[in-house]
């Protein structure tokens, strides 16, 4: 079965904090990893994409864990902006169109 | 501006009657996928489709229909088979070649409400 497991949160963080979180997945095949960003009510946008150990991008780092099956999102000097749901996405290697697993999203609130 | 437009923005629907959500997308890409994103839940594949006049089911496709008559377009019908369809629907596309495969970019998505 496969799945993708986040902390829901919410995550509440104070402006100028670092906050991180993890993303747990269960198919060892797993092989390419995306977070995206969903505000309220809106559609998912692409934030990363992670195909080996990980990325940076500005304020945010993923890192993999292949061992131990989880991929992390670190975001630096949080901004207010950053509040929203990251949903983590994992791709099945050799999987086709159906091979992409959301997980439910992590929650995160960017206090004043 | 290419994209992706679903369209209408919200949707209701009455007892046992069909309702279709447009998707439309001008970024040439070969695949197309609709999810269904209920509270607090993760996206759940519907239907998808790699190639105009063949798509195939996803998780959760009873209840629901598609066409893929052209590449643009990948309509979703919602019939009265499905008993439970207020949800968040969500149409997405992607390349199926080259570095950014499988990169799904989503459309503003559909409410469907249930009258």
């Amino acid at each position: 079965r496969k799945e993708v497991e986040q902390d829901p949160g919410p995550f509440n963080v104070p402006e100028g904090a670092t906050v991180a979180f993890n993303c747990t997945y269960s198919n060892s095949a797993s092989q390419s990893f995306f977070w995206y960003r969903q505000d309220c009510r809106k559609e998912p946008k692409l934030l990363m994409s992670v195909y080996s150990s990980g990325n940076e991008d500005g304020r945010f780092t993923a890192q993999l864990n292949r061992a131990s099956q989880y991929i992390s999102l670190l975001i630096r000097d949080s901004k207010l902006s950053d509040s929203a749901t990251y949903l983590c996405v994992a791709l099945i290697s050799g999987g086709g169109a159906d091979g992409l697993t959301f997980g439910k999203g992590t929650h995160l609130i960017i206090q004043p | 501006d290419g994209g992706i437009t679903q369209s209408p923005k919200y949707l209701f629907r009455k007892e046992g009657q069909n309702v279709t959500l447009s998707c439309e997308q001008n970024l040439n890409h070969d695949a197309m996928y609709w999810y269904r994103q209920d509270p607090g839940q993760g996206l759940r594949l519907i239907y998808y489709s790699q190639i105009v006049n063949d798509f195939q089911k996803g998780d959760i496709a009873e209840g629901y229909s598609v066409s893929r008559e052209k590449k643009e377009s990948f309509p979703l019908t919602v019939t009265s088979a499905q008993k439970n369809p207020t949800a968040f629907y969500l149409c997405a596309s992607s390349i199926m070649a080259g570095l950014a495969k499988n990169i799904q970019y989503f459309g503003a998505g559909t409410r469907l409400s249930v009258l």
